[in-house]
């Protein structure tokens, strides 16, 4: 079974600053996708970033990219220039090509930017 | 833009009690999942439903869930008699047939009491 860990429950940042958020993911599979989502306190969940597998190039969303190691199996999100309203909970998650297409969460890293 | 919407945004409820929780899924999306995240946890997958039955569900999802497709376009989730650990916030999700990306509803917070 795939499982999503996010090691760090809690960061902050200045800003205007950098900071990367961290998740590795274990799957047997070759071909599946990837997504960081963001929610505020709102609770919506607002898709940030997604990245298929098979494609070698990280993806970049204006101020934020990831940094996609497939051998290592890890997935971490960079936010360039933070800004107040990236405070939020983010979350990776994992999808499988086989099966239903579930979303596969971690359990999250609640990020404040500070003033 | 399409979006996917769900209703009420808030329910509250004692326990034992039936629950309805409604989503509308973008109109060309052909399947459907519910999710449900407790408070302060990750996101859980509950179960995904396409051509009007249900292909996987979670364990979470036992016999006091359901889920129906009532009318072509509402999708429903129901809770035959609600428990204090059923509280979560449970949200909605469609994708098309052609596309693995899931659209979000905004959710809706059930309080159990």
């Amino acid at each position: 079974a795939q499982t999503v860990t996010q090691s760090q429950p809690e960061m902050s940042v200045q800003e205007a600053e950098t900071v990367t958020l961290s998740c590795t993911y274990d799957t047997s599979e070759s071909n599946y996708y990837l997504f960081w989502y963001k929610q505020p306190p709102s609770r919506q969940m607002i898709l940030v970033i997604r990245q298929e597998a098979y494609k070698q190039q990280n993806a970049t969303e204006n101020r934020f990219s990831v940094n996609f190691q497939k051998a290592a199996k890890s997935f971490s999100l960079k936010i360039s220039d933070s800004q107040l309203g990236d405070t939020a909970m983010y979350f990776c998650a994992f999808l499988s090509t086989s099966g239903t297409y579930k979303y596969i969460f971690g359990t999250g890293t609640r990020l404040k930017v500070l003033a | 833009e399409p979006e996917v919407t769900q209703t009420p945004s808030h329910q509250v409820t004692q326990m034992g009690q039936e629950v309805i929780l409604r989503c509308v899924p973008i109109s060309n999306h052909l399947y459907f999942y519910w999710y449900r995240q407790i408070l302060g946890q990750k996101v859980e997958f509950l179960v995904s439903f396409y051509n009007n039955e249900i292909s996987e569900k979670s364990e979470i999802f036992d016999d006091q869930f359901s889920v129906e497709r009532p009318d072509g376009s509402n999708f429903t989730l129901k809770i035959r008699s609600t428990k204090l650990e059923d509280s979560a916030m449970y949200f909605c999700a469609s994708r098309p047939q052609a596309n693995y990306e899931q659209y979000f509803g905004p959710g809706t917070r059930l309080t159990v009491t």
